[in-house]
């Protein structure tokens, strides 16, 4: 069964850093991994999608790569702002099973303090 | 604008009584899901669609059905079965395919039974 770990859990930095969030899968077989970004009491907005055949994605600020075969994926964003404060998660969708659902870690709470 | 809407965005009700939470899409996207999510734990998936008329349980669907009468609806009643009732409720919705598309999110329902 496939099970997605996030580490850590909370992150506290600085404005102006450079960070990295990361996400680990047990089962290598999967046909793309989503990070997403969750405000308080909100919805999930998508960031980046990396299928099984990339290595990574960009958008703005934010990098995201995998390494399907040790089960691995980070997301760099670069030069926080008080404004990325919130929580990330990563989701996969593994081959097995029949359909595209997502099999979600359980966040990064990110804070950027001014 | 495309998207995704959910409505109640609150939603109070008594123990023992069924309500419906509301899931529509101008997408145009063929599959649908309904995630459950609560606190510490990652979003878990409790039905999906991925055509008119065909619905496949998830992981957590015991107290909760559906239909998928409409390509752009999908709603999801909780029955007085489930036990746990109070959470946040997103639905979800993507391209029918292979796995390789990126799945947008709704706002989500929050509902509180008690």
């Amino acid at each position: 069964k496939q099970e997605v770990t996030q580490i850590p859990a909370a992150l506290s930095v600085p404005e102006g850093e450079n960070l990295v969030l990361n996400c680990s899968f047990t089962d290598s077989a999967i046909y793309n991994l989503q990070w997403f970004r969750q405000d308080p009491g909100k919805g999930l907005t998508s960031l980046l999608l990396i299928q099984s055949s990339q290595r990574e994605q960009t958008s703005g600020r934010l990098n995201a790569s995998l390494d399907k075969s040790s089960g691995r994926s980070t997301l760099y964003i670069a030069a926080s702002q008080p404004g990325d404060s919130a929580t990330y998660l990563c989701a996969v969708v593994p081959t097995q099973g029949g359909s595209e659902k997502l099999v979600f870690g359980k966040g990064t709470k990110l804070t950027v303090n001014p | 604008d495309g998207g995704i809407t959910q409505s109640p965005k609150y939603l109070f009700r008594k123990e023992g009584q069924n309500v419906t939470l509301s899931c529509e899409q101008n997408l145009n996207h063929d599959a649908m899901y309904w995630y459950r999510q609560d606190p510490g734990q990652g979003l878990r998936l409790i039905y999906y669609s991925q055509i008119v008329n065909d619905f496949q349980k998830g992981d957590i669907a015991e107290g909760y059905s559906v239909s998928r009468e409409k390509k752009e609806s999908f709603p999801l009643t909780v029955t007085s079965a489930q036990k746990n009732p109070t959470a946040f409720y997103l639905c979800a919705s993507s391209k029918k395919g292979a796995g390789g598309y990126e799945q947008y999110f709704g706002p989500g329902t929050r509902l509180t039974v008690t």
